[in-house]
């Protein structure tokens, strides 16, 4: 059972939008703590796609956002590409926990 | 550029203690704010955080698995230790190494991550 809580799955057409939730609580999320999210293509190490809640690194394409309201977030994914099919994960750091940070279950996503 | 590389045993016994590797290059663990985090996903299953030691040598555990880790640095040798200990089957997991800028930013670079196997 992860701490952040995230749809096992989602799916899509090509073009289409897709969000992808994690939901925390008052001692992560709600406490302040930023929100990450990862790409994972198969066979790989995952990929830093947004950081500090909203922000893309350099070379990530600005169909992925990220936002943030009380004890969740969300990844949203404009312009959906067969490239885009990964699996996602959310982290962020729970204050119930010392400070360790914590992960989401992930999210398949399947574009159709 | 940055890189990271994990080694270490690609099998283990059960009970036996893991000594893990991080060798990182492309930047420096004594720069105020970086950070090297251990994470480790068994086969076919998610994410799983470890472990985190900061530039001013603070260190961080898995409140779950506290009593077994410990990590260490070595900043002249560009190197991050992960021990655990007691290993167990269910300890069988693909380890990562990674850095963050930051306390609690996210992780920009990873290693491409090493396959331990929990078997007698």
């Amino acid at each position: 059972q992860s701490v952040l809580t995230q749809p096992p799955s989602v799916s899509g057409a090509p073009g289409q939008r897709v969000t992808i939730s994690c939901t925390g609580s008052s001692s992560n999320i709600g406490a302040g703590y930023d929100v990450h999210w990862y790409q994972q293509l198969p066979g790989t190490a995952p990929k830093l796609l947004i950081y500090g809640d909203s922000n893309r690194p350099s070379g990530v394409p600005d169909r992925f956002s990220g936002s943030k309201s009380g004890t969740s977030a969300s990844l949203a994914i404009t312009g959906l590409q067969a490239e885009d099919e990964a699996d996602y994960y959310c982290q962020s750091f729970d204050i119930s926990l010392s400070g360790s940070g914590v992960f989401g279950g992930g999210t398949k996503l399947t574009v159709l | 550029q940055v890189t990271l590389r994990e080694s270490g045993p690609a099998l283990v016994k059960p009970t036996q203690t893991l000594t893990l590797t991080c060798t990182f290059s492309g930047f420096s663990l004594s720069t105020s704010g970086m950070c090297v985090s251990w994470i480790r996903q068994p086969p076919g299953k998610a994410l799983e955080w470890l472990a985190r030691i900061d530039w001013d040598d603070d260190k961080y555990y898995s409140t779950y698995l506290k009593t077994r880790l410990t990590i260490s640095k070595d900043t002249s040798k560009n190197q991050v230790v992960l021990t655990m200990t007691n290993m167990d089957p269910v300890d069988t997991a693909t380890y990562y190494c990674a850095r963050s800028p930051s306390s609690y930013g996210g992780n920009d670079y990873w290693g491409q991550g090493t396959l331990v196997t929990v078997s007698s």
